[in-house]
């Protein structure tokens, strides 16, 4: 069965520093890879997503992350935090099982921004 | 705007008493999920729907029901809650087939507390 890890659950950076937010995916083939971003009392919300090609995405808010397969990771960066990008993050994982499409998540990690 | 409309936002209620979850989407999604967010455990899949009137268990379905009578509409219904229902809820909702590639659509959640 595919499994989704982020070792971090809390990371504090200072503003104006990079970030690399890490995702870990177990599955037998290359699966179909999302970051989703909760602000604080809100719904997720897609950064991006991967599903071939290219293995470094761009999405929204500056935000970028790599496909590395040989890692089995897909990485989430941003070169310069500000405050508002405070929030959780997750990892998903989509997968095809009996037909169907199965949506995994990560357990999240939790992003705090000092000035 | 396109959204997925949940409510309410909080609720408290007593052990036992029935309750319902109201899950809306206004884009036309035939597919629409009902998850649980708990710290530590990322979000958990209860029950979702491919299209009206189909209707599946996800990975915690326990202690929950679902109906889909208008593509619409997805309710979350709690015949007898337990404490161990506390949580944050999302409803989300996404296009089926190849449109899977735009991610889910979240509602801003629910917050249950059984007291």
């Amino acid at each position: 069965a595919q499994s989704v890890t982020q070792p971090d659950i809390h990371i504090t950076v200072s503003e104006g520093a990079s970030l690399e937010l890490r995702c870990n995916y177990s599955y037998g083939a290359t699966p179909y890879l999302f970051w989703y971003v909760q602000s604080p009392g809100q719904g997720l919300q897609l950064l991006l997503k991967y599903f071939s090609g290219d293995t470094l995405v761009q999405g929204i808010k500056g935000f970028e992350a790599e496909f590395k397969r040989s890692q089995s990771s897909f990485n989430l960066r941003k070169p310069s935090v500000h405050w508002s990008d405070a929030a959780e993050y997750f990892c998903a994982v989509v997968t095809y099982s009996g037909g169907y499409q199965k949506v995994t998540f990560g357990t999240g990690t939790k992003l705090q921004v000092i000035p | 705007e396109a959204q997925v409309t949940q409510n309410p936002r909080y609720l408290i209620t007593v052990t036992g008493k029935k309750l319902t979850v109201t899950c809306s989407q206004n884009m036309n999604h035939e597919y629409m999920s009902w998850y649980r967010q708990d710290p530590g455990l990322g979000l958990r899949q209860i029950y979702y729907s491919m299209n009206v009137e189909v209707t599946d268990k996800g990975d915690v379905p326990e202690g929950y029901k679902v109906s889909r009578k208008e593509k619409r509409n997805f309710p979350l219904i709690l015949e007898s809650p337990s404490p161990n229902q506390t949580s944050l809820y999302f409803c989300a909702s996404r296009r089926t087939g190849e449109s899977f590639y735009y991610g889910y659509t979240f509602g801003s959640g629910t917050r249950l507390t059984v007291v």
